[in-house]
Protein backbone atom coordinates (compact mmCIF):
# COMPACT_ATOMS: atom_id res chain seq x y z
CA UNK A 1 0.00 0.00 0.00
CA UNK A 2 0.73 3.61 0.16
CA UNK A 3 2.09 3.99 -3.50
CA UNK A 4 2.70 7.64 -4.61
CA UNK A 5 2.90 8.45 -8.35
CA UNK A 6 4.42 10.90 -9.79
CA UNK A 7 4.13 12.03 -14.07
CA UNK A 8 5.92 12.25 -16.50
CA UNK A 9 9.04 10.77 -15.41
CA UNK A 10 11.01 12.44 -17.72
CA UNK A 11 10.32 15.60 -19.60
CA UNK A 12 12.04 18.23 -21.56
CA UNK A 13 11.41 21.29 -22.62
CA UNK A 14 12.46 24.70 -24.46
CA UNK A 15 13.31 27.55 -22.51
CA UNK A 16 10.66 30.00 -21.41
CA UNK A 17 7.75 27.50 -21.41
CA UNK A 18 6.03 25.92 -18.81
CA UNK A 19 5.71 22.68 -17.51
CA UNK A 20 3.25 20.86 -14.98
CA UNK A 21 4.28 17.70 -13.01
CA UNK A 22 1.21 15.78 -11.49
CA UNK A 23 1.40 13.64 -8.13
CA UNK A 24 -1.00 11.67 -7.27
CA UNK A 25 -1.33 9.04 -4.19
CA UNK A 26 -3.08 5.75 -5.30
CA UNK A 27 -4.60 4.15 -2.80
CA UNK A 28 -4.82 6.70 0.26
CA UNK A 29 -5.70 10.19 0.61
CA UNK A 30 -3.64 13.16 1.38
CA UNK A 31 -4.20 16.04 2.86
CA UNK A 32 -0.43 17.21 2.45
CA UNK A 33 1.91 16.82 -0.20
CA UNK A 34 5.87 17.61 -0.27
CA UNK A 35 7.74 18.92 -2.85
CA UNK A 36 11.16 18.49 -3.30
CA UNK A 37 14.17 19.63 -5.99
CA UNK A 38 17.33 17.48 -6.27
CA UNK A 39 20.31 18.46 -8.03
CA UNK A 40 23.38 16.17 -8.91
CA UNK A 41 25.24 15.28 -6.33
CA UNK A 42 23.12 16.81 -3.72
CA UNK A 43 20.26 15.80 -0.92
CA UNK A 44 16.45 16.58 -1.65
CA UNK A 45 15.63 20.18 -0.67
CA UNK A 46 12.27 20.86 0.32
CA UNK A 47 10.50 23.56 -1.82
CA UNK A 48 6.95 23.67 -0.55
CA UNK A 49 4.05 22.19 1.03
CA UNK A 50 1.29 21.53 -0.84
CA UNK A 51 -2.04 21.65 1.24
CA UNK A 52 -5.56 20.88 0.01
CA UNK A 53 -7.80 23.43 -0.13
CA UNK A 54 -5.58 26.01 0.84
CA UNK A 55 -2.47 27.61 -0.29
CA UNK A 56 0.79 26.11 -0.53
CA UNK A 57 3.69 26.91 2.14
CA UNK A 58 6.86 27.74 0.71
CA UNK A 59 10.21 27.07 1.35
CA UNK A 60 12.50 30.03 2.29
CA UNK A 61 13.95 31.19 -1.26
CA UNK A 62 11.39 29.08 -3.22
CA UNK A 63 9.60 31.28 -5.74
CA UNK A 64 5.90 31.13 -5.38
CA UNK A 65 5.17 32.51 -8.57
CA UNK A 66 7.75 30.46 -10.20
CA UNK A 67 6.42 27.12 -8.47
CA UNK A 68 2.75 26.97 -8.80
CA UNK A 69 1.53 24.34 -6.52
CA UNK A 70 -2.36 23.11 -6.82
CA UNK A 71 -3.58 20.42 -4.40
CA UNK A 72 -7.04 20.25 -6.61
CA UNK A 73 -8.02 17.06 -4.56
CA UNK A 74 -7.19 14.45 -1.61
CA UNK A 75 -5.28 12.80 -4.18
CA UNK A 76 -3.94 15.07 -6.64
CA UNK A 77 -1.15 17.63 -6.21
CA UNK A 78 0.64 19.67 -9.08
CA UNK A 79 3.49 21.94 -9.60
CA UNK A 80 3.75 24.12 -12.66
CA UNK A 81 7.59 25.55 -13.12
CA UNK A 82 6.21 28.96 -15.14
CA UNK A 83 8.92 29.81 -17.62
CA UNK A 84 11.00 27.61 -17.70
CA UNK A 85 15.27 28.20 -17.24
CA UNK A 86 17.97 25.90 -17.60
CA UNK A 87 19.09 26.42 -14.26
CA UNK A 88 15.17 24.95 -13.17
CA UNK A 89 16.62 21.70 -14.67
CA UNK A 90 16.73 19.46 -12.15
CA UNK A 91 15.43 16.71 -10.35
CA UNK A 92 11.91 17.09 -8.93
CA UNK A 93 10.12 14.45 -6.38
CA UNK A 94 6.85 14.64 -4.63
CA UNK A 95 5.97 12.75 -1.62
CA UNK A 96 2.91 12.44 0.89
CA UNK A 97 2.32 10.56 4.35
CA UNK A 98 0.01 7.64 4.18
CA UNK A 99 -1.85 9.10 7.74
CA UNK A 100 -1.84 11.49 10.36
CA UNK A 101 0.48 11.64 13.49
CA UNK A 102 4.03 10.00 13.01
CA UNK A 103 3.19 8.08 9.26
CA UNK A 104 5.82 7.90 7.24
CA UNK A 105 6.34 9.90 4.04
CA UNK A 106 5.94 8.07 0.79
CA UNK A 107 7.78 9.33 -2.45
CA UNK A 108 6.91 9.21 -5.89
CA UNK A 109 9.67 8.26 -8.43
CA UNK A 110 10.52 11.66 -9.40
CA UNK A 111 10.66 14.03 -12.69
CA UNK A 112 13.18 14.85 -14.02
CA UNK A 113 13.24 18.21 -16.19
CA UNK A 114 15.75 19.38 -18.57
CA UNK A 115 15.47 22.94 -19.98
CA UNK A 116 16.86 23.27 -22.95
CA UNK B 1 18.74 22.05 8.89
CA UNK B 2 18.54 18.62 9.15
CA UNK B 3 18.94 17.50 12.91
CA UNK B 4 20.68 14.69 12.59
CA UNK B 5 24.57 13.55 11.63
CA UNK B 6 25.61 10.43 9.74
CA UNK B 7 29.27 9.55 7.82
CA UNK B 8 29.19 9.88 4.74
CA UNK B 9 29.88 7.00 3.55
CA UNK B 10 30.57 3.20 4.42
CA UNK B 11 31.07 -0.10 2.78
CA UNK B 12 29.36 -3.51 3.48
CA UNK B 13 30.27 -6.87 2.35
CA UNK B 14 27.83 -8.40 0.16
CA UNK B 15 26.25 -10.98 3.02
CA UNK B 16 27.16 -9.58 5.93
CA UNK B 17 24.87 -7.01 8.25
CA UNK B 18 25.51 -3.26 7.43
CA UNK B 19 25.41 -1.07 10.22
CA UNK B 20 24.30 2.90 9.61
CA UNK B 21 24.56 5.04 12.48
CA UNK B 22 23.11 8.24 12.75
CA UNK B 23 23.21 11.08 15.78
CA UNK B 24 20.35 12.77 16.60
CA UNK B 25 21.52 14.74 20.04
CA UNK B 26 18.95 17.60 19.92
CA UNK B 27 15.87 14.80 19.44
CA UNK B 28 13.06 15.65 21.78
CA UNK B 29 11.07 13.17 23.40
CA UNK B 30 8.18 13.04 21.12
CA UNK B 31 10.03 12.93 18.03
CA UNK B 32 10.46 9.97 15.72
CA UNK B 33 13.22 8.42 14.11
CA UNK B 34 13.05 7.79 10.35
CA UNK B 35 15.13 6.21 7.70
CA UNK B 36 14.84 6.48 4.42
CA UNK B 37 16.40 5.37 1.52
CA UNK B 38 17.84 6.51 -2.43
CA UNK B 39 18.74 4.54 -5.34
CA UNK B 40 20.23 6.74 -7.75
CA UNK B 41 18.14 8.27 -9.49
CA UNK B 42 15.10 7.08 -7.94
CA UNK B 43 12.69 8.91 -5.10
CA UNK B 44 13.41 7.92 -1.94
CA UNK B 45 11.90 4.84 -0.36
CA UNK B 46 10.86 4.39 3.55
CA UNK B 47 12.51 2.15 5.41
CA UNK B 48 11.67 1.99 9.02
CA UNK B 49 11.04 4.62 12.26
CA UNK B 50 10.94 4.45 15.83
CA UNK B 51 10.13 6.47 18.90
CA UNK B 52 12.10 4.72 21.35
CA UNK B 53 12.02 1.29 21.46
CA UNK B 54 13.51 -1.20 18.88
CA UNK B 55 11.81 -2.20 15.77
CA UNK B 56 12.04 -4.48 13.17
CA UNK B 57 10.35 -4.96 9.84
CA UNK B 58 11.05 -7.08 6.72
CA UNK B 59 13.65 -4.28 5.49
CA UNK B 60 15.61 -3.75 8.54
CA UNK B 61 15.80 -2.82 11.98
CA UNK B 62 16.06 0.14 13.67
CA UNK B 63 18.06 0.03 17.20
CA UNK B 64 17.55 3.57 19.38
CA UNK B 65 19.39 4.27 22.28
CA UNK B 66 18.52 4.46 26.04
CA UNK B 67 19.00 8.48 25.61
CA UNK B 68 17.43 8.58 22.17
CA UNK B 69 20.33 11.03 21.13
CA UNK B 70 21.61 8.11 18.48
CA UNK B 71 20.38 5.37 16.33
CA UNK B 72 21.84 2.31 14.47
CA UNK B 73 19.55 1.13 11.39
CA UNK B 74 20.66 -2.59 10.57
CA UNK B 75 20.48 -4.22 7.25
CA UNK B 76 21.17 -8.06 8.28
CA UNK B 77 21.97 -9.03 5.03
CA UNK B 78 23.39 -6.53 2.71
CA UNK B 79 22.73 -6.96 -1.00
CA UNK B 80 24.00 -5.21 -3.96
CA UNK B 81 20.86 -4.06 -3.98
CA UNK B 82 21.15 -2.54 -0.95
CA UNK B 83 23.61 0.44 -2.00
CA UNK B 84 22.01 3.72 -2.10
CA UNK B 85 21.81 6.52 0.11
CA UNK B 86 20.43 6.26 3.94
CA UNK B 87 19.04 9.31 5.09
CA UNK B 88 18.25 9.23 8.76
CA UNK B 89 15.77 12.10 9.69
CA UNK B 90 14.30 13.78 12.77
CA UNK B 91 11.04 15.88 11.65
CA UNK B 92 11.37 19.81 11.91
CA UNK B 93 8.54 20.77 14.02
CA UNK B 94 6.23 24.37 12.13
CA UNK B 95 5.63 27.29 13.77
CA UNK B 96 1.93 27.06 12.23
CA UNK B 97 2.00 23.11 13.13
CA UNK B 98 2.79 20.29 11.99
CA UNK B 99 6.09 18.91 10.14
CA UNK B 100 8.73 19.06 7.67
CA UNK B 101 11.00 16.37 6.56
CA UNK B 102 14.28 17.81 5.58
CA UNK B 103 17.21 15.71 4.53
CA UNK B 104 20.64 16.00 5.20
CA UNK B 105 23.43 14.19 3.12
CA UNK B 106 22.89 11.14 4.53
CA UNK B 107 25.45 7.84 4.13
CA UNK B 108 26.13 6.73 1.15
CA UNK B 109 26.04 2.48 1.34
CA UNK B 110 28.51 0.53 -0.95
CA UNK B 111 27.96 -3.16 -0.97
CA UNK B 112 30.90 -4.85 -2.48
CA UNK B 113 30.21 -8.62 -3.81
Amino acid sequence: GAVVSQHPSRVICKSGTSVKIECRSLDFQATTMFWYRQFPKQSLMLMATSNEGSKATYEQGVEKDKFLINHASLTLSTLTVTSAHPEDSSFYICSAPSGTGDSPLHFGNGTRLTVT
Amino acid sequence: DAKTTQPTSMDCAEGRAANLPCNHSTISGNEYVYWYRQIHSQGPQYIIHGLKNNETNEMASLIITEDRKSSTLILPHATLRDTAVYYCIVRVARNTGGFKTIFGAGTRLFVKA
